[in-house]
């Protein structure tokens, strides 16, 4: 089946420093995939909507300067977490749907990225 | 408006049956999503509901009313494995997803 692969699942960072995560749909072909963060024991929040050659949309409340998403390819979405502080560690997750299943094709979620943040 | 809503918790015994249910209100519908989520980990697809009904897949179906804003996950002959938390979704008229908090479903032997 499909599969969206995602990575770093971990990461440390010092505080100040910028980190990038890659999502990647490794049999599919993505138009859009999606951005979460999750704290613990909380829903998924969607943070931003990736579209392919153009700009990432953003929900309210979602620094676009702070996460930046580029969606160079079909297969390729990063989001960069610039310049980060404790407050930012948490578990990020992307997500692709499936243009074969049309817009309402199952969703398909990488691994994770859990970040932290010293 | 559009809100979505399921139980925090829910604990139930090996090789029983649970049902865990969600609510949702909103003016346009393309369908409703079962994920699981094990702790630590990216949730996983269960099922898709868009028409009324039942649909069952192995040990799992999922239950939709549309006219009742409603569904329900069901879980037969559950195992310890099925230990998670099981997130409801629907999609909204612009193709995006609403989340609900999660269920964390507690297997007991």
């Amino acid at each position: 089946g499909a599969v969206v692969s995602q990575h770093p699942s971990r990461v440390i960072c010092k505080s100040g420093t910028s980190v990038k995560i890659e999502c990647r749909s490794l049999d599919f072909q993505a138009t859009t995939m999606f951005w979460y963060r999750q704290f613990p024991k909380q829903s998924l929040m969607l943070m931003a909507t990736s579209n392919e050659g153009s700009k990432a949309t953003y929900e309210q409340g979602v620094e676009k300067d702070k996460f930046l998403i580029n969606h160079a390819s079909l297969t390729l979405s990063t989001l960069t977490v610039t310049s980060a502080h404790p407050e930012d560690s948490s578990f990020y997750i992307c997500s692709a749907r499936n243009l074969g299943g049309g817009e309402t094709g199952e969703l398909f979620f990488g691994e994770g990225s859990r970040l932290t943040v010293l | 408006g559009q809100n979505i809503d399921q139980p925090t918790e829910m604990t139930a015994t090996e090789g029983a049956i649970v049902q865990i249910n969600c609510t949702y209100q909103t003016s346009g519908f393309n369908g409703l999503f079962w994920y699981q989520q094990h702790a630590g980990e990216a949730p996983t697809f269960l099922s898709y509901n868009v028409l009324d009904g039942l649909e069952e897949k192995g040990r799992f179906s999922s239950f939709l009313s549309r006219s009742k804003g409603y569904s329900y996950l069901l879980l037969k002959e559950l195992q310890m494995k099925d230990s998670a938390s099981y997130l409801c979704a629907f999609m909204d008229s612009n193709y995006q997803l609403i989340w609900g908090a999660g269920t964390k479903l507690i297997i007991k032997p």
